[in-house]
């Protein structure tokens, strides 16, 4: 079947580093993409692995190895409007994005 | 530019009752995605359209039926809807380049089906 695992929740406090984790099985892959939410908002797009390797961009990267079936995004120099749900995505093909369940950071002062 | 806008914001229904939720984008978009999200879950594909003219089905289709009007706009319709279909409803659009992944999310329309 079609999955991705990613951790329910991390807690760490400011100025700490969080990884979370992504393991996918799904039937086509074209890319892993890593989403913000905030409570109540809408999701907004972080960053986007379509090769192996770590892609930085600020405070935030993220990193693919796809003979592993596996992803994740590290979160430096934590902040507490990091507080949020991040959820990783692979694109299928046609644009189309399978989500995971969301992984819930918390950061505590 | 507005970006992805959705009406309405919010809405309560009977069972049975339907609706047609809006979705509209002004980036010129080829692709526009309906989703569904439940509380503490991840989003759920409910239909998608790769270009104007084309709708396919996603992950959850039952009880959804959708119009892609033109390039801007695609709606979402409840014929007859369930309290299993009391969810936060996200419509999205994608340019369609083959690098790049961006989806832009609208604001949310939150459905409670009573």
């Amino acid at each position: 079947g079609q999955s991705l695992e990613q951790p329910s929740e991390v807690t760490a406090v400011e100025g700490a580093i969080v990884q979370i984790n992504c393991t996918y099985q799904t039937s086509g892959f074209y890319g892993l993409s890593w989403y913000q939410q905030h409570d109540g908002g809408a999701p907004t797009f972080l960053s986007y692995n379509g090769l192996d390797g770590l892609e930085e961009t600020g405070r935030f990267s993220s990193f693919l190895s796809r003979s592993d079936s596996y992803g994740y995004l590290l979160l430096q120099e934590l902040q507490m409007k990091d507080s949020a749900s991040y959820f990783c995505a692979v694109r299928e093909g046609r644009g189309k994005l399978q989500f995971g369940a969301g992984t819930q950071v918390v950061v505590t002062p | 530019n507005a970006g992805v806008t959705q009406t309405p914001k919010f809405q309560v229904l009977k069972t049975g009752q339907s609706m047609t939720l809006q979705c509209a984008q002004d980036m010129n978009h080829n692709s526009m995605y309906w989703y569904r999200q439940d509380p503490g879950m991840g989003l759920r594909l409910i239909y998608y359209s790769a270009s104007e003219g084309t709708t396919d089905k996603g992950e959850v289709p039952n009880g959804y039926n959708v119009s892609r009007l033109n390039k801007r706009e695609f709606s979402l319709r409840l014929e007859s809807a369930a309290p299993s279909q009391t969810s936060v409803y996200f419509c999205a659009s994608l340019w369609g380049r083959e690098v790049g992944n961006e989806q832009f999310f609208g604001p949310g329309t939150r459905l409670t089906v009573l």
